[in-house]
């Protein structure tokens, strides 16, 4: 059984860097078929997929945030890990963390979501 | 970017209702177009897969079409656990993926 668990702060000041961190388990993030992904869902609004990090280190971005993210993967701790700089209100939302299964599969497991408020 | 635009983005239905979302892209993705189902407090459930491959587990009553540009999810009996948001997402773009904006099924 594949588990995804997201942990960090759920409080940031604004200004300041979000930083979060999905563990993995029952998978490795080493795995060469597999992507793994951060996304977002704002209150009131709808799903935002912020990026994705292969097991090579190779990272894409949404370019609405692709200034402020970076991905990167932890192998020896299968983790891979979010940091989004300069927050602003309008980056509190709960945040995901999935796997997709190559490019024709979806994303067919998730952690169960961590809110983070961006407040000072 | 390729956009996805769902419509409706809300709808009102009954218990055993035949409900049907489309979503459209900006361009041709070929079947690269994955749905999911969301409840408040949960993560997001992976419904179709390839735009028409059922996920493992999810009931028959859920069904995906299309291709190129055109894709529809539909439900053929509604159940009261069916009463979430829908997301379509594409996966075809090798540099972003992007969900579209979500459709509301909510109780009449």
């Amino acid at each position: 059984q594949v588990l995804l668990q997201e942990s960090g702060p759920g409080l940031v000041k604004p200004s300041q860097t979000l930083s979060l961190t999905c563990t993995v388990s029952g998978g490795s993030v080493s795995s060469d078929i597999y992507y793994w992904s951060w996304i977002r869902r704002p209150a009131g609004k709808g799903l935002e997929w912020i990026g994705r990090i292969y097991t090579s280190g190779s990272t894409n971005y949404n370019p609405s945030l692709k200034s402020r993210v970076t991905i990167s993967v932890d192998t020896s701790k299968n983790q891979f890990s979010l940091k989004l700089s300069s927050v602003t209100a309008a980056d509190t939302a709960v945040y995901y963390c999935a796997r997709a299964f190559g490019y024709s599969s979806g994303f067919d497991y998730w952690g169960q979501g961590t809110l983070v408020t961006v407040s000072s | 970017d390729i956009q996805m635009t769902q419509s409706p983005s809300s709808l009102s239905a009954s218990v055993g209702d035949r409900v049907t979302i489309t979503c459209r892209a900006s361009q041709s993705i070929s079947s690269y177009l994955n749905w999911y189902q969301h409840k408040p407090g949960k993560a997001p459930k992976l419904l179709i897969y390839a735009a028409s491959s059922l996920q493992s587990g999810v009931p028959s009553r859920f069904s995906g079409s299309g291709s190129g540009t055109d894709f529809t999810l539909t439900i053929s009996s509604l159940q009261p656990e069916d009463f979430a948001t829908y997301y379509c997402q594409q996966s075809y773009s090798t540099l972003t993926w992007t969900f579209g904006q979500g459709t509301k099924v909510e109780i009449k």
